[in-house]
């Protein structure tokens, strides 16, 4: 079974700084994807940054990139340049396509604060 | 990517009632998933639900407790039936795929009493 851990309940961030959400995940399979979701106190899911496992270079997006460690197990996500509306619980997702099944396996969140 | 209408947004209910949860997509999907996500927590995925077959549960979640309706590729409907304080969450829908990322509806709020 898949499984993912965020090992910070809760992080806190000045605004215009740099701040880094870590997440592992354990799995057997070797073509999978990653993911990290954003969840504002509107409670809708936000797609923030993909990667694909077999590609080695990290994904980025504007202000969002990732440090995909595949022999580590690790896919941390950095935030440059903090917003207020940065706010949120983000999510580390696994997804694979083992025996046809798609869905994604969500660790447990970190809230992060965005501080003035 | 798709859009998805979910509704209601919230509902207050009374214990041993059901409450149905709508999802609309404006594209034709062919897998729709349905997560749990108890106060505080994280997103359990409950079912997926594919056009023109049952849907399939996870470990913990059967049918009869949350009986799922997928009558065509845009469109699905969960109910919680003979609801407790348990059921007490955020219930949302899904749909996507590994290369373009998973689209969420806005989620209804369940909360019985």
């Amino acid at each position: 079974a898949q499984t993912v851990t965020q090992s910070q309940p809760e992080m806190s961030v000045q605004e215009a700084e740099t701040v880094t959400l870590s997440c592992t995940y354990d799995t057997s399979e070797n073509n999978y994807y990653l993911f990290w979701y954003k969840q504002p106190p509107s409670r809708q899911m936000i797609l923030v940054i993909r990667q694909e496992a077999y590609k080695q270079q990290n994904a980025t997006e504007n202000r969002f990139s990732v440090n995909f460690q595949k022999a580590a197990k690790s896919f941390s996500l950095k935030i440059s340049d903090s917003q207020l509306g940065d706010t949120a619980m983000y999510f580390c997702a696994f997804s694979y396509s083992g025996a046809g099944s798609y869905q994604l396996t969500f660790g447990k969140g970190t809230k992060l604060s965005v501080i003035p | 990517s798709a859009v998805i209408s979910q509704k209601p947004s919230r509902d207050i209910c009374q214990r041993g009632t059901s409450l149905t949860i709508q999802c609309q997509v404006d594209s034709q999907v062919t897998m729709m998933f349905w997560y749990r996500q108890q106060p505080g927590q994280s997103l359990t995925l409950i079912a997926t639900a594919n056009q023109g077959s049952e849907a399939t549960y996870e470990s913990g979640f059967v049918i009869d407790k949350f009986p799922i309706s997928r009558p065509n590729l845009t469109f699905s409907t969960l109910t919680v039936s003979n609801m407790s304080p348990e059921d007490s969450s955020i219930y949302l829908c899904s749909v996507g795929g590994q290369g373009i990322g998973y689209t969420f509806g806005s989620g209804t709020r369940l909360t019985v009493v």
